[in-house]
């Protein structure tokens, strides 16, 4: 089992419509995650830290599911300029943080 | 701010070639990280350092070496780039290597091996 393992997609959504990513993590002893979003061809830049309480960013709201051992990212109100691939990351006890091979969301017109 | 800033941003090398990666930041962080993307895939580690003068391998080390004199820069060194190494290198650095603290990255390098 993947570390961290993420479907990568692709998600095809209509604009205004909520999507829903998960992320499951297979060390229990993990403690930090963080959502990242990545453009084609352009480097991974932080969208959020997911907390244990949960937190939301505008449109956006992540999600830690302990007992599950898993991640979720909620997309309200989809725009086309979210199209794009999320990595989910997870800490996994090692020295460095450990990357998803991410989803991709295409959000169409 | 700079942040972390990766040279060159393009590079074609031949076969055989040899060629150092160039990589530094301005944060004062102490992890750095060096990672590949090839074409659909996800990141994969090949080395990273927790401070000057210490660094260890990643999940795909091979045909790589790095140094780490100074806190600012991590380069990473292709001795005998072959195809396989053909792809999208990205550096990145953190205050702390766990714990909450998000990795920041570079632009990243685009390396073709003919």
């Amino acid at each position: 089992r993947k570390e961290v393992e993420q479907d990568p997609g692709p998600f095809n959504v209509p604009e205004g419509a909520t999507v829903a990513f998960n992320c499951t993590y297979s060390n229990s002893a993990s403690q930090s995650f963080f959502w990242y979003r990545q453009d084609c061809r352009k480097e991974p830049k932080l969208l959020m830290s997911v907390y244990s309480s949960g937190n939301e960013d505008g449109r956006f709201t992540a999600q830690l599911n302990r007992a599950s051992q898993y991640i979720s990212l909620l997309i309200r109100d989809s725009k086309l300029s979210d199209s794009a691939t999320y990595l989910c990351v997870g800490d996994t006890g090692r020295r460095a943080l450990t990357f998803g091979s991410g989803t991709r969301l295409q959000v169409q017109p | 701010n700079a942040g972390v800033t990766q040279t060159p941003k393009f590079r074609i090398l031949k076969i055989g070639q040899s060629m150092t990666l160039q990589c530094t930041q301005d944060m004062n962080h102490n992890y750095m990280y060096w990672y590949r993307q090839d074409p659909g895939m996800g990141l994969k580690l090949i080395y990273y350092s927790v401070g000057a003068g210490i660094t260890d391998k990643g999940e795909v080390p091979n045909g790589y070496n790095v140094s780490r004199s100074t806190t600012e820069d991590f380069p990473l060194r292709l001795e005998l780039a072959a195809p396989s190494q053909t792809s999208v290198y990205f550096c990145a650095s953190s205050v702390t290597g766990t714990s909450n603290q998000p990795q920041h990255f570079g632009d990243g390098t685009r390396l073709s091996i003919l």
